[in-house]
Parts: structure tokens; C-alpha cells; sequence
């Protein structure tokens, strides 16, 4: 089944720990992606990337990394988790870049204590 | 970047015909439109895309008029599984996606 998986689901901890979160895609997409989602701000880009080895930032990507070394995985790593940073993250693929459509994972949520 | 003006909120009985129309008034000449669905706890799912004049799927269909400065999904007799919210965006080149605040619906028995 064609699917983005996220890791974990739910994770509370405490400001300061290093933490990732996981990102899995089995369809070959080129295009991967991490956005938050808050109460009243909708949906924001933190990174993307447009294929192995290039990443750009999006739209807030302060506080955040990721690496793209294999196609199918695009961690998202907060290095000193801050309780700004508590949020529903989502990842998402696509084929190859924005143009196509964008299939997200179930999303992971972040507290940060 | 398209700036995108969508309902808040709608309701709708079941078996009706549910039509969302989003305004974007300064979209570009190679901007496409997208609609995407969320329901609560999961990630947004692609409905539809399109360019101009009408596109059909087995889902929804979305209508662009000739000058593109709106657009119209439209969900055929809705049930109550189609409670949800529902984004516009415009797709332009390679900026990130915009998603705004959608419009929820809400679909009643």
C-alpha cells in the first residue's frame, strides 16, 4: 500500500532533548516534505526537499533540520526542543515537487514541556 | 503568491450538493488551483487540481471561470463522511504550499 509512514505518533518531552521524527515514503517520490499545523495558522512549511541530498527551507524553518540521504526517509530533527516548537507535524511526498499531488502521513504530535 | 479567500464554515444536509468557492484574485498566468481535504487527527488528502474551465473526477468537480480569479469545488450529494475541512491553494512554481484556514464543513443527517 502506497503510504507515507511518520514516527512516532505522539511523543511528550521535555525543552532541550534532542528529538526526530521519522519520515517514510514507499512511493519513489522525489519530493518530500515537513509542515506544523497550529490552531488558527493553518498549515506551514518548515523544509522540503526536491530530491536526495537537497533540502530548502520553507516557510519557518528556524529550530529545525532534516537530512535527505535516501530517497524514502526525510527525517525531521529538533535539536533543543523548545515549547514553541509543540505542534502536529506532517510529512508529505509527491512525485516531483509541488505541482503534483501531495500525500501526507497521519502526523505526528509534539509536546514540549 | 495568490492570496486565497474561502468560506469559514458551511452546512449541509445530506444528498445535497455541496459547492465551496474560493477567490484568488491575483493568481498568476502558470498558477494552478488544488483542493485538499483533512479530516480531524490526519493528514490533508488531494481532491482535485486544475487550470481552467472545469476538471472532473470520481470525487468532486472544480470549476474556473476564464479570468481564474476564483474557483468552485463541488461535492455531489454529500454524506456525512464528507464532514470535513476543505482548502484552496494556488500552486505557484515551486513556493510552498499556503494553506490557510479552509472551510470546515459540516455535513448533518
Amino acid at each position: 500500500e502506497a503510504q507515507v509512514t511518520q514516527n512516532p505518533r505522539y511523543l511528550i518531552t521535555v525543552t532541550g532533548k534532542k528529538l526526530t521524527v521519522t519520515c517514510s515514503q514507499n512511493m519513489n517520490h522525489e519530493y518530500m516534505s515537513w509542515y506544523r499545523q497550529d490552531p488558527g495558522l493553518g498549515l506551514r512549511q518548515i523544509y522540503y526537499s526536491m530530491n536526495v541530498e537537497v533540502t530548502d527551507k520553507g516557510d519557518v524553518p528556524e529550530g529545525y533540520k532534516v537530512s535527505r540521504k535516501e530517497k524514502r526517509n526525510f527525517p525531521l530533527i529538533l535539536e533543543s526542543p523548545s515549547p514553541n516548537q509543540t505542534s502536529l507535524y506532517f510529512c508529505a511526498s509527491s512525485s516531483r515537487g509541488l505541482r503534483q499531488p501531495q500525500h501526507f502521513g497521519d502526523g505526528t504530535r509534539l509536546s514540549i514541556l | 503568491l495568490a492570496k486565497t479567500t474561502q468560506p469559514i464554515s458551511m452546512d449541509s444536509y445530506e444528498g445535497q450538493e455541496v459547492n465551496i468557492t474560493c477567490s484568488h484574485n491575483n493568481i498568476a498566468t502558470n498558477d494552478y488551483i488544488t483542493w485538499y481535504q483533512q479530516f480531524p487527527s490526519q493528514g490533508p488528502r488531494f481532491i482535485i487540481q486544475g487550470y481552467k474551465t472545469k476538471v472532473t473526477n470520481e470525487v468532486a468537480s472544480l470549476f474556473i471561470p476564464a479570468d481564474r480569479k476564483s474557483s468552485t469545488l463541488s461535492l455531489p450529494r454529500v454524506s456525512l463522511s464528507d464532514t470535513a475541512v476543505y482548502y484552496c491553494l494556488v500552486l505557484s512554481g515551486n513556493t510552498p504550499l499556503v494553506f490557510g484556514k479552509g472551510t470546515r464543513l459540516s455535513v448533518i443527517a
